[in-house]
């Protein structure tokens, strides 16, 4: 049974980078892209970028364009998602997900990972 | 962007009564792109629904979908004592947005 397990929870300065990752464990990405999803305190979920690890394709949310990089090794099965340039509200839980992509070009989330907790704090 | 609204933002209810969460979309979303998940605290969200009625594969049978165009519904039959989380709608017809979530608490 395929888990998406994720890194540990980071304390970052402002100003600086995290780069999370995302391990499918118990098997592989397969065909299924992963995208990334954050949850700041009180707020909803807002996605950030996607990548369809067997394509190479990576495609970014507007608002995180220029800031956030995806990518992902497929020998081990990992994404990663790197956010640059950290500032107090980007302090959230970050997830990835595994997407069942439709005709749309977008899909819905049939795994998630447990999601970091990513504070930026000085 | 499509707009996913929830009501009611809170619910309370008591573990064997049904539950109905509303989503409302603020443009027209094919039923095949609507999906719901369950979200317990430091817990992965969990796939409830897809396609607006088609439960995902080890989902109980007392939970089920329905709606079309604007106005979307999950439905829970009889509530069991696990079934306390925040459940999300979320649309898929264009680039992904989610509802801001109903939290569903014991009362």
């Amino acid at each position: 049974q395929v888990q998406l397990v994720q890194s540990g929870a980071e304390v970052k300065k402002p100003g600086s980078s995290v780069k999370v990752s995302c391990k499918a464990s118990g098997g592989t990405f397969s065909s299924y892209a992963i995208r990334w999803v954050r949850q700041a305190p009180g707020q909803g979920l807002e996605w950030m970028g996607r990548i369809i690890p067997v394509l190479g394709e990576v495609n970014y949310a507007q608002k995180f364009q220029g800031r956030v990089t995806i990518t992902a090794d497929r020998s081990t099965s990992t994404a990663y998602m790197e956010l640059s340039s950290l500032r107090s509200e980007d302090t959230a839980v970050y997830y990835c997900a595994r997407e069942v992509v439709g005709a749309t070009g977008s899909g819905y989330f049939d795994l998630w990972g447990r999601g970091t907790l990513v504070t930026v704090s000085s | 962007e499509i707009v996913l609204t929830q009501s009611p933002g809170t619910l309370s209810l008591s573990p064997g009564e049904r539950d109905t969460l509303s989503c409302r979309a603020s443009q027209s979303v094919s039923s095949s792109c609507l999906a719901w998940y369950q979200h317990k605290p430091g817990q992965a969200p969990r796939l409830l629904i897809y396609g607006a009625s088609r439960r995902a594969i080890g989902i109980p049978d007392r939970f089920s979908g329905s709606g079309s165009g604007t106005d979307f519904t999950l439905t829970i039959s009889r509530l069991e004592p696990e079934d306390f989380a925040v459940y999300y709608c979320q649309q898929y017809c264009t680039s992904p947005t989610f509802g801001q979530g109903t939290r569903l608490e014991i009362k």
